[in-house]
């Protein structure tokens, strides 16, 4: 069965910490994406990647860098936390051919 | 650019009732894929159906069903029978041919009334 995991369900930090948001998929997907969600606003595209080390920027990059050194993991690393980070974040993968995208179960991220 | 637009952030249905959920997109390649998700409260995005838009064929997968109007870049949901299980978000999202990501509208929220 297809599976995408993401390490936290729930994540409460301060703000100015460095933040890890860990993505892992074992469907050996080229491509792999972060998403960021909120109420009105939909999915946007932060960060996307369609190989190991190779990454491009999605809709809202500011704030966020991403990290990509093995094919099946994917992290989002919040350089300096903030409150207007607070939101829900959902890791995807898909094949490199094909259009499906496939979700981890998304993490919750307050900043306080 | 690609851009999906849901101008529906609510919705209410009897149960048992059908129920259309709007989308509407825009893009200028020709070859292209059009999705849509569920999420329930627990927050996981569930794949519900898929429309290419070279099949002649609009999309079902059981009780789902998408209205594809190619002409009017409209590719509306419809969900059969509603279930109180069907109240959920509803995300309508589209990617252009190659490898590009997929993009999203804001959501609809649908809730089932018993």
């Amino acid at each position: 069965d297809v599976k995408v995991t993401q390490s936290s369900r729930y994540l409460v930090k301060r703000t100015g910490e460095k933040v890890f948001l860990e993505c892992v998929q074992d469907m050996d997907h080229e491509n792999m994406f972060w998403y960021r969600q909120d109420p009105g606003l939909g999915l946007r595209l932060i960060y996307f990647s369609y190989d190991v080390k190779m990454k491009e920027k999605g809709d809202i990059p500011e704030g966020y860098s991403v990290s990509r050194e093995k094919k099946e993991r994917f992290s989002l690393i919040l350089e300096s936390a903030s409150t207007n980070q607070t939101s829900m974040y959902l890791c995807a993968s898909s094949p490199l051919t094909g259009y499906e995208a496939f979700f981890g179960q998304g993490t919750r991220l307050t900043v306080v | 650019a690609q851009k999906i637009t849901q101008t529906q952030p609510g919705m209410f249905v009897q149960e048992k009732e059908a129920v259309t959920l709007d989308c509407t997109y825009d893009t200028s390649d020709p070859s292209y894929g059009l999705f849509w998700y569920k999420q329930p409260s627990s927050g996981e995005m569930i794949f519900l159906i898929y429309q290419g838009s070279y099949d002649q064929q609009n999309a079902t997968e059981g009780r789902y069903s998408l209205n594809f109007q190619k002409a009017r870049k409209s590719a509306n949901l419809v969900i059969s029978a509603s279930q109180l299980g069907d109240s959920a978000m509803y995300f309508c999202a589209m990617r252009d041919s190659g490898n590009t990501p997929l993009v999203f509208g804001k959501g609809t929220r649908l809730s089932v009334i018993a």
